[in-house]
């Protein structure tokens, strides 16, 4: 069955220092990957995603994520965190459920808190 | 990028009444969209999609004539949660995909918080 794994429920960082989120995946097919942010009581937005090609894919914000099929992974990155940082980020990938349709299943989301 | 939007962002009923929340497509069409349920600290958990013009797939577990869905045009999904009940208060949220398909990236709504008395 498809499913998306973050392993980290909460991780605090220091302010300018670097980040990295875990991801792992379980899909038979290829995956379309993405990470989303959210900030308390708001929606998703979108940080960057991954259909194919280059494995290091840049998003917004300073964000990358890097896609490793071996380790079924696409780990979240940023090389110095900032306060405004601190947020709810959420790992998923994109299922086909029919031809023309498909949905998106979710991790269990990483707290991310950043000290001054 | 595309825009979700909500209406009402924040809602407080009485137990046993219906509560209506929108979800409307700016700046593109979506045949599909979704609805999710997140509780606090936790993920998303999707409860149905909205098709145009057919009736709505639930998820497993997630009750039909409790949630009704409506996917009244291209551009507006509403979901109606009947006879509302305190466990019912949660954080709902909507997405569409600007493309067809739904695996390609949906974009959110900002959520409605519902508090039932």
């Amino acid at each position: 069955a498809q499913s998306v794994t973050q392993p980290d429920i909460h991780i605090t960082v220091s302010e300018g220092a670097s980040l990295e989120l875990r991801c792992n995946y379980s899909y038979g097919a290829t995956p379309y990957l993405f990470w989303y942010v959210q900030s308390p009581g708001q929606g998703l937005q979108l940080l960057l995603k991954y259909f194919s090609g280059d494995t290091l894919v840049q998003g917004i914000k300073g964000f990358e994520a890097e896609f490793k099929r071996s380790q079924s992974s696409f780990n979240l990155r940023k090389p110095s965190v900032h306060w405004s940082d601190a947020a709810e980020y959420f790992c998923a990938v994109g299922v086909k459920v029919m031809s023309n349709t498909g949905k998106l299943i979710f991790g269990q989301g990483t707290t991310l808190q950043v000290k001054p | 990028g595309a825009v979700v939007s909500q209406h009402p962002s924040r809602v407080i009923c009485k137990s046993g009444t219906s509560v209506k929340i929108e979800c409307r497509s700016l700046d593109f069409q979506a045949t599909t969209m979704f609805w999710y349920r997140q509780f606090p600290k936790k993920s998303l958990m999707l409860m149905a999609t909205s098709n145009e013009g057919s009736k709505a797939t639930y998820e497993q577990g997630v009750e039909k004539d409790k949630f009704l869905i409506n996917h009244a045009s291209l551009t507006l999904s509403t979901l109606t949660v009947t006879s509302a009940h305190p466990e019912d208060s949660s954080f709902y949220i909507c997405s569409a995909p600007p493309q067809a398909g739904g695996r390609n990236e949906q974009f959110f709504g900002p959520g409605t918080r519902l508090t039932v008395l």
